[in-house]
């Protein structure tokens, strides 16, 4: 998967509690990606990096948070969640603005 | 709604034949990929097509990119039953798109050996 690692690949948490999903990468890449998968609505984007603490929102980010201290690193905040939030969320990387996209393997989470 | 929506939502086809998949888009791109997906799997880039390309390939691969009807079809030749998977189309959307890629809801081709 490209060096690109999500932590953790699994997690089952409940209503109200906060969760910290962790993507990292060994390529440098400049811009990173979080999105989340779910049955009928294809891939959604919920946050995106293009830098060291330069983030933007995307299509689905309330009640997501992100931080990005290292290039290596993009975290993903979910403050309270919620049971709409239980999904597969993926990180993904890339070199260049709109360039090509390498994903990692995923974090499915269930919100229980 | 999507930028990128795909048709079939889903193909079953035997191994040997040829496998067809379209993406439609609604705004100017600078440039359209497809991408893979394998159950419980990430997303594998496949192609990348430009918006001044017309057609390219890739092994068994064959994409084409028709501007002027926001489409763009990506077509497997001599299918696998390895290439079953979902496939998705992901676009930018020119010169207000930032960073970001939209991606379509997929096609689930399924290749029955």
């Amino acid at each position: 998967d490209a060096g690109i690692t999500q932590s953790p690949r699994h997690k089952v948490t409940e209503t109200g509690t906060p969760v910290t999903l962790r993507c990292h990468q060994t390529e440098n890449h400049r811009y990173m990606y979080w999105y989340r998968q779910d049955p009928g609505h294809g891939l959604r984007l919920i946050h995106y990096s293009y830098g060291v603490k330069d983030t933007d929102k995307g299509e689905v980010s309330d009640g997501y948070s992100v931080s990005r201290s290292k290039t290596e690193d993009f975290l993903l905040t979910l403050e309270s969640a919620t049971s709409s939030q239980t999904s597969v969320y993926f990180c993904a990387i890339s070199e260049i603005s709109v360039g090509i996209q390498y994903f990692g393997a995923g974090t499915r989470l269930s919100v229980l | 709604s999507q930028q990128g929506e795909e048709d079939p939502q889903a193909l079953s086809i035997q191994e040997g034949e040829n496998a067809t998949m379209n993406c439609s888009y609604k705004t100017s791109i600078n440039n359209l990929q497809w991408y893979r997906q394998n159950s419980g799997r990430g997303l594998v880039h496949l192609i990348l097509i430009r918006s001044n390309e017309r057609e390219k390939h890739s092994g068994r691969l064959r994409v084409t990119l028709d501007t002027s009807k926001k489409s763009s079809s990506l077509l497997i030749t001599a299918s696998r039953a390895a290439d079953t998977a979902s496939y998705f189309c992901a676009t930018d959307e020119g010169e207000t798109s930032g960073s970001r890629l939209t991606f379509g809801e997929g096609t689930q081709l399924t290749v029955n050996p």
